[in-house]
């Protein structure tokens, strides 16, 4: 069985100040990882992704997020949030050995005040 | 590219009726999926087309709900009696191969009254 652990339900943040999404997961193959971000009333969109490689990665809108496998974390960082990046995020596993679906955390609202 | 579309984007039904939600996949898109999310838990799987069949649906909740994707283009999902506890937000998304992203629709957001 796969999991996803996001402890925080709302993170507010400062315009400016970092940002810190936390993840972590649980699978028993080798983790393939997603960000995902939700604004008002619309779909999922993309941010990134680990597959292999590099335990940074660099995503859309200037989000990055780091593989952290000791910690079993995949947390997604922006070094200086906007009041545009207010919006819920979601981080999600799935098991690269076995199966195609993707399981979600329950989700971090971002409030990030001016 | 057209993205992956909804339909409807709101449905307000009565317990016992019946909803068929629609979606349909970015063109190319062998692989559909539809999720949803209730009561602002977690968004979970419900099943997995490849094509037109159905690849995975271990995710279904009960036979109340069926799913449908003939031909291999768009997908319907029915909620045949829909309960109180069937309202949420119903996710389809579509991708063209392994490890890409999966792109997703606006939603559908049902509520059973």
């Amino acid at each position: 069985a796969q999991s996803v652990a996001q402890p925080e339900d709302q993170v507010n943040v400062a315009e400016g100040n970092p940002l810190t999404v936390k993840c972590t997961y649980s699978v028993s193959g080798n983790p393939y990882l997603f960000w995902y971000v939700q604004y008002p009333n619309r779909g999922l969109q993309f941010l990134l992704k680990y597959i292999t490689g590099d335990n940074l990665v660099k995503g859309s809108y200037g989000f990055e997020a780091e593989f952290n496998k000791s910690q079993t974390s995949f947390h997604l960082k922006k070094p200086s949030a906007l009041v545009s990046d207010s919006a819920l995020y979601f981080c999600a596993v799935r098991d690269g050995a076995a199966g195609n679906k993707l399981t979600f955390g329950g989700g971090t609202r971002v409030l990030v005040k001016p | 590219e057209a993205g992956v579309t909804q339909f409807p984007s709101h449905s307000v039904i009565e317990k016992g009726q019946t909803v068929t939600l629609r979606c349909d996949p970015i063109s190319g898109h062998d692989n559909l999926y539809w999720y949803r999310r209730v009561m602002g838990k977690e968004i979970k799987f419900l099943l997995h087309f490849v094509k037109e069949s159905k690849q995975d649906e271990s995710g279904m909740p009960n036979n109340r709900f069926l799913a449908e994707r003939t031909g291999g283009t768009y997908s319907t999902l029915k909620v045949q009696p829909a309960e109180l506890e069937d309202s949420g937000v119903y996710f389809c998304a579509s991708r063209m191969v392994d490890n890409s992203p999966l792109h997703f629709g606006n939603g559908t957001r049902l509520t059973v009254t």
